[in-house]
């Protein structure tokens, strides 16, 4: 069964605390993806990845930066959380040939 | 610019009526197709799919019709149930070369309500 993991529920953080978000699948994907979603905006695409080290910016990257040191982990970080960050986090993996994404259950994040 | 247009934020039907959401798109080398229900507090989890090479897909009660002259599909579900009350949300792919193969662009969703 398809298992894409994140490291927490909810979060509660600090304008200017550095902040990270860890994705894990189980599936030997080589595509993993981090999305926001806002109301009334739908999915956003962060940053993504095909493999491991490599990295591409999505439509929204400032503010994040991420990490794929091992194939079944992606991070995102969030240097120096500010308010306008506060957003349902998504991850997401896939294989390189695929189009279809499995979703992990998703973080939501506060930062006060 | 929106690639993806999903124009009703929400639709209310009866139980054991049909369900029609909407999904219109305007880049033309979009040619896969997904659709991928949402429930509150969970990620997205995948509903049912079309390449551009087919008209229709049908996976039980869910069926996707793809229009390419029209750039638009849509999703039948029928009968509606209480239980597919839930955000909906249409995703297109490019399959164009190099590393952004296989990234979606999904539009802004459409709550469906399923009223008993």
């Amino acid at each position: 069964d398809v298992k894409v993991t994140q490291s927490s529920r909810y979060l509660v953080k600090r304008t200017g605390e550095k902040v990270f978000l860890e994705c894990v699948q189980d599936m030997d994907h080589e595509n993993m993806f981090w999305y926001r979603q806002d109301p009334g905006l739908g999915l956003r695409l962060i940053y993504f990845s095909y493999d491991v080290k490599m990295k591409e910016k999505g439509d929204i990257p400032e503010g994040y930066s991420v990490s794929r040191e091992k194939k079944e982990r992606f991070s995102l970080i969030l240097e120096s959380a500010s308010t306008n960050q506060t957003s349902m986090y998504l991850c997401a993996s896939s294989f390189e040939n695929q189009e279809t994404q499995y979703f992990g259950p998703g973080t939501r994040l506060l930062v006060l | 610019d929106q690639q993806v247009k999903q124009n009703s934020p929400s639709l209310s039907v009866q139980e054991g009526r049909i369900s029609i959401l909407n999904c219109d798109y305007t880049n033309s080398m979009f040619d896969y197709f997904l659709w991928y229900k949402k429930y509150p507090a969970e990620g997205p989890t995948f509903l049912i799919s079309i390449s551009s090479i087919k008209d229709k897909n049908e996976d039980g009660r869910f069926t996707v019709f793809l229009n390419k002259s029209a750039k638009h599909l849509s999703l039948h579900i029928v009968p509606s149930q209480p239980g597919d009350s839930a955000v909906y949300f249409c995703a297109a792919s490019d399959e164009g070369g190099g590393g952004s193969n296989y990234k979606l662009t999904f539009g802004k969703g459409t709550l469906l309500t399923v009223n008993p």
